[in-house]
Order: C-alpha cells, then structure tokens, then sequence
C-alpha cells in the first residue's frame, strides 16, 4: 500500500513557540491531504483538509491562524502549531489521498509543549 | 450530525478466542462504513469497507456487515491471534463528503498467548 510519513515523531516545544510538522507522501502524489488531531482515549478529530496548491479548509471550531496549513506540492504538507500552548498538546495525524478515493495515514507526531 | 459509536476497551482475549467489537453510527442518507486499524507504532490502515446496506467487508479472517436497520457495523473474527493485537477504529464517511471520515474513539485489543 502507499507510505505516507510524518516529521517529526514527536516534539517538545516551550509555550509561545512555533512547531513545523511535515506530511509526506512517499510514493503516490496526493491531490487531497488531511490533518487530524487525536486526545488519550478519543477518535480522531478532522482538523482541515487541504489540497494542492489552494488554501485549506478547516473544520467549525479549529483555529486557521493558530493552525497553518500549507500544501506545497502533491507530496508534502506541514501543519504549523504557532504560539504552542499546554492545551495544544496532542498526538497529530495527518492522511493522504487520491481525490475520491481511500485516504493513507501517517503513523503521527506527538506534541508536547511544556 | 454524524457520529460513530464504538464499544470501549481495551478487550483482552486469548489466542483463538472470537472477537466482537460493536459499532453503531448515526447518519443522514447512506454513508460508506470503515475499519481501520493501528498496529503499535504506526499509521491507520484500511482494514475492510462496506458502501451499502447488507455488504459485507472482509480482509484477513476479519468482517462487518453494514446493518441498515440496526445502523451498526460490527467487527468479527472467529478466531484471533496475538499479531491481532492493535487498536480498531470505526469510521463513517457520508455520502458527497468527498472523503471525509469521522471516527470513533478506537478500541484497544489485547491478545494474549
């Protein structure tokens, strides 16, 4: 199946920091990315979808100025945390997909902002 | 709106036991219905899918049937293994919604030997 990555792991950042994290799919160009954020015990929650080269479109509730999106290319999308506080703490996942069709998820970057 | 109800867990079983995890959504029109699975330490994998009432969803010895009248998609195998062990999700995704998927909160299985 299609490998989609995600840089980095997981990251430890101060409060009123920004952190970068990448999305990359790895052997397939992905007309559509997603990002999704995840809390102990709960499902994953769709943050915003993106696609290539236009802006994203973010879910009711979710802040597009504290969560930048930018999708650059067919294989690469970053999510942007800035000003990271405690409560933005959280394990991010993001997915790619061929418009229309299943959706290949990263194994997910756990952030930690102390 | 839609939503995705999921049994708790974690469920610990032991090997060859028969596995059940309950699924029920609430939906307008007729969504498509998925399980996914997450091995420890990686990503979401498409585990079976069904796109309309009375399909059946099967891949490696695991199966669900989309219950129209029951709204439930609940995840069988008749005898698992301990390489079972992984967290489950059950997600809709609504008809138009150009991939979308809402989950639910994932059920952890344990297997053991």
């Amino acid at each position: 199946g299609a490998v989609v990555s995600q840089h980095p792991s997981r990251v430890i950042c101060k409060s009123g920091t920004s952190v970068k994290i990448e999305c990359r799919s790895l052997d397939f160009q992905a007309t559509t990315m997603f990002w999704y954020r995840q809390f102990p015990k709960q499902s994953l929650m769709l943050m915003a979808t993106s696609n290539e080269g236009s802006k994203a479109t973010y879910e009711q509730g979710v802040e597009k100025d504290k969560f930048l999106i930018n999708h650059a290319s067919l294989t690469l999308s970053t999510l942007t945390v800035t000003s990271a506080h405690p409560e933005d703490s959280s394990f991010y996942i993001c997915s790619a997909a061929l418009s229309g069709n299943e959706q290949f998820f990263g194994p997910g970057t756990r952030l930690t902002v102390l | 709106g839609n939503s995705v109800t999921q049994m708790e867990g974690p469920v610990t079983l032991s090997e060859e036991a028969f596995l059940t995890i309950n699924c029920t959504y609430t939906a307008t029109g007729y969504p498509s219905l998925f399980w996914y699975v997450q091995y420890p330490g990686e990503g979401l994998q498409l585990l079976l899918k069904a796109t309309k009432a009375d399909d059946k969803g099967s891949n490696k010895g695991f199966e669900a049937t989309y219950r129209k009248e029951t709204t439930s998609f609940h995840l069988e195998k008749g005898s698992v293994q301990v390489s079972d062990s992984a967290v489950y999700f059950c997600a809709l995704s609504a008809r138009g919604a150009t991939n979308k998927l809402i989950f639910g909160t994932g059920t952890l299985l344990a297997v053991q030997p």
